[in-house]
């Protein structure tokens, strides 16, 4: 158990809708950071959030969105979904206790998304 | 932009065989990781290089740098069915605070 969780575990949804994926960071860890991986894509990473600031974007696609909130949980929003969107979303956090320190990734257990 | 390009993407051993995957980036990476991800988990992280040519060792895994602090490699010494999984490698670029940047995976099949 990496401290990371992640609701829900599983969804199922149709084409063009919407969901919001939860993820909650170990304890006292600041920086949230969210992977999209597929089958055909491996790991994409998506965005990464620091104490409630955006740090860093990947391949986050416009119908995408994500935020973390004053208690360090963040959210991802996925709009217009499509099939292709189906995918396993993972969150990680870790602690950046300072600018540029090298810390590892904990990665939480994952909300696999199903668009019908 | 950063890539890191990892090989091969599959691997089938028998048991006992040895096992090596390797990962290299098309800039200079102030570090690189390993995330081991067993089926149906999550990554899990397994270390951390920071140094030119470090080697560090766990078990029957030896992990390496290069001098370049371009390329790394993950060997496994005598496979074992718990082995079994995808292994990614993870380097950080020198001026991106955070962000990790994953190879695509090496899914290793151990058979018994």
């Amino acid at each position: 158990d990496s401290g990371v969780t992640q609701t829900p575990k599983h969804l199922i949804t149709a084409t063009g809708q919407r969901v919001t994926l939860r993820c909650s960071p170990r304890s006292g860890d600041l920086s949230v950071y969210w992977y999209q991986q597929s089958l055909d894509q491996g790991l994409q990473f998506l965005i990464q959030y620091y104490n409630g600031e955006e740090r860093a974007k990947g391949n986050i696609l416009e119908r995408f969105s994500a935020q973390q909130f004053p208690d360090l949980h963040s959210e991802l929003n996925l709009s217009s979904l499509e099939l292709g969107d189906s995918a396993l979303y993972f969150c990680a956090s870790s602690p950046r206790t300072s600018p540029g320190a090298q810390e590892t990734q904990y990665f939480g257990p994952g909300t696999r998304l199903l668009v019908l | 932009g950063q890539q890191v390009m990892q090989i091969p993407q599959y691997q089938h051993v028998q048991e006992g065989e040895d096992f090596t995957t390797y990962c290299n980036s098309s800039t200079t990476l102030s570090n690189i990781q390993w995330y081991k991800q067993r089926p149906g988990g999550h990554p899990v992280f397994l270390i951390q290089l920071v140094k030119s040519g470090e080697v560090k060792k766990q078990k029957r895994l030896t992990f390496q740098f290069g001098e370049a602090k371009k390329n790394s490699s993950l060997h496994i010494t005598a496979t074992q069915t718990t082995d079994v999984g995808t292994y990614f490698c993870a380097g950080r670029g020198g001026s991106t605070l955070g962000r990790l940047y994953f190879g695509r995976g090496t899914q290793l099949t151990v058979w018994p």
